[in-house]
């Protein structure tokens, strides 16, 4: 079956130090792979989408990496601050339907002054 | 980016009651809407695919006709759920795909529901 596993249920760094989240997927073959981040009671914000032959991408202090052989992406924050602090989700596309979308449990990430 | 709003964030009901909640996309049309649903501390999941102007399709094990879904337009979709059980709440959260290539999605805010 399907698989999206996120390393650890929570993340707790200090403020300034870089988070990597991690992401572990079988029994995909997926052509790109999504991170979002959901606040408590709020629903997911779209943050960054890497394609399959793409090894990095980047946006303001996040990083994004994919690495489709070993099926895992991680999730940088750098220069992290406490505004951070939310749950992280990683998702792929759905097989058969069409456009909706499986999610990882999420990894919540602390980050502390 | 694209707006979805979705109404009520928050609802509590009784049990055998029905709650309908809206999920509207804002500046967008939005062919298809997708229902998930989260329990604490658990991952959003699948519940329907709702279709403008024709049936929803279901994932296994929701009960279709427990869980109404209505996509009369481009820009809403709305989820009844019936005779609402304390099992039912839950979060409940809608979204929609834009773009050519419909790879990003756009979130409801969420609704709470409680039933008690």
């Amino acid at each position: 079956s399907q698989k999206i596993e996120q390393n650890s249920e929570a993340l707790n760094i200090q403020e300034g130090k870089t988070a990597t989240l991690t992401c572990n997927y079988t029994n995909y073959s997926p052509a790109y792979l999504q991170w979002y981040r959901q606040d408590p009671g709020r629903g997911p914000v779209f943050l960054l989408l890497i394609r399959e032959n793409e090894k990095e991408k980047r946006k303001e202090r996040l990083k994004v990496t994919f690495d489709t052989t070993l099926k895992q992406s991680l999730f940088h924050i750098t220069a992290s601050q406490p505004a951070d602090s939310a749950t992280y989700l990683c998702a792929l596309q759905r097989s058969n339907s069409g456009y909706a979308l499986n999610f990882g449990k999420g990894t919540s990430l602390l980050v502390t002054p | 980016g694209a707006v979805v709003s979705q109404h009520p964030s928050r609802v509590i009901c009784k049990s055998g009651t029905s709650v309908k909640i809206e999920c509207r996309s804002l500046d967008f049309q939005a062919t298809t809407m997708f229902w998930y649903r989260q329990f604490p501390k658990k991952s959003l999941m699948l519940m329907a695919t709702s279709n403008e102007g024709s049936k929803a399709t279901y994932e296994q094990g929701v009960e279709k006709d427990k869980f109404l879904i209505n996509h009369a337009s481009l820009t809403l979709s709305t989820l009844t759920v019936t005779s609402a059980h304390p099992e039912d709440s839950s979060f409940y959260i809608c979204s929609a795909t834009v773009g050519t290539l419909r790879t990003e999605a756009f979130f409801g805010q969420g609704t709470r529901l409680t039933v008690v």
